[in-house]
């Protein structure tokens, strides 16, 4: 059964860069797209992007410029680094395949 | 970019009812529409995938049916467990997008 672990900074001061890690246990790294999607508090879901295990990307528009997708295949490892974040990117954030989430992350901006 | 409306935003039932989401694709999706379910403090649920496909250990009380760009979530008899927020997905054409969630209550 495949697991999705995640962990990154939870506190960040406006226009610092985000940066969270999911590690894939249990399963096939390869051949699926690993995604980051988020939810702002009270609120719905938001498609963040994906990348494939060979490093392929499609982002949000609406995040592009800001938001970068990296693998390491070695270590079954996947992050999400978004940079200049306001206190509108206070949201959790989550890791996930086709069907596994990652247990969330809630990430706080404020000065 | 695909717009998806979900109706209704909420929505009381009873223990035993019959209840059904929809969820509306501003331009045609095929059959890429999944669906989710979150309970309150949890990450989301993968129920059904393909529109109208149950993942393994989803019980068979859900189902969901559409293509293009009208579909919907059936629950055929509420179980207390049932109560959360759906949500759906549409994946064939980036970005990826997310219905508003329909809030599922106890009447």
């Amino acid at each position: 059964q495949v697991q999705l672990q995640q962990w990154g900074a939870g506190l960040l001061k406006p226009s610092e860069t985000l940066s969270l890690t999911c590690a894939v246990y249990g399963g096939s790294f390869s051949g699926y797209y690993w995604s980051w999607i988020r939810q702002p508090p009270g609120k719905g879901l938001e498609w963040i992007g994906e990348i494939s295990h060979s490093g392929s990307t499609n982002y949000n528009p609406s995040l592009e410029g800001r938001v970068t997708i990296s693998v390491d295949t070695s270590k079954n490892q996947f992050s999400l680094k978004l940079s200049s974040v306001t206190a509108a990117d206070t949201a959790v954030y989550y890791c996930a395949d086709d069907r596994n989430w990652g247990q969330g992350t809630l990430v706080t901006v404020s000065s | 970019d695909i717009q998806m409306t979900q109706s209704p935003s909420s929505l009381s039932a009873s223990v035993g009812d019959r209840v059904t989401i929809t969820c509306r694709a501003s331009q045609g999706i095929s059959n890429y529409l999944a669906w989710f379910q979150q309970k309150p403090g949890k990450a989301p649920k993968s129920l059904i995938y393909a529109a109208s496909s149950l993942r393994s250990g989803v019980p068979s009380r859900f189902s969901g049916s559409g293509s293009g760009t009208d579909f919907t979530l059936t629950i055929s008899s509420l179980q207390p467990e049932d109560f959360a927020t759906y949500y759906c997905l549409q994946y064939n054409t980036y970005p990826y997008s997310f219905g508003q969630g329909t809030k599922l209550e106890i009447k």
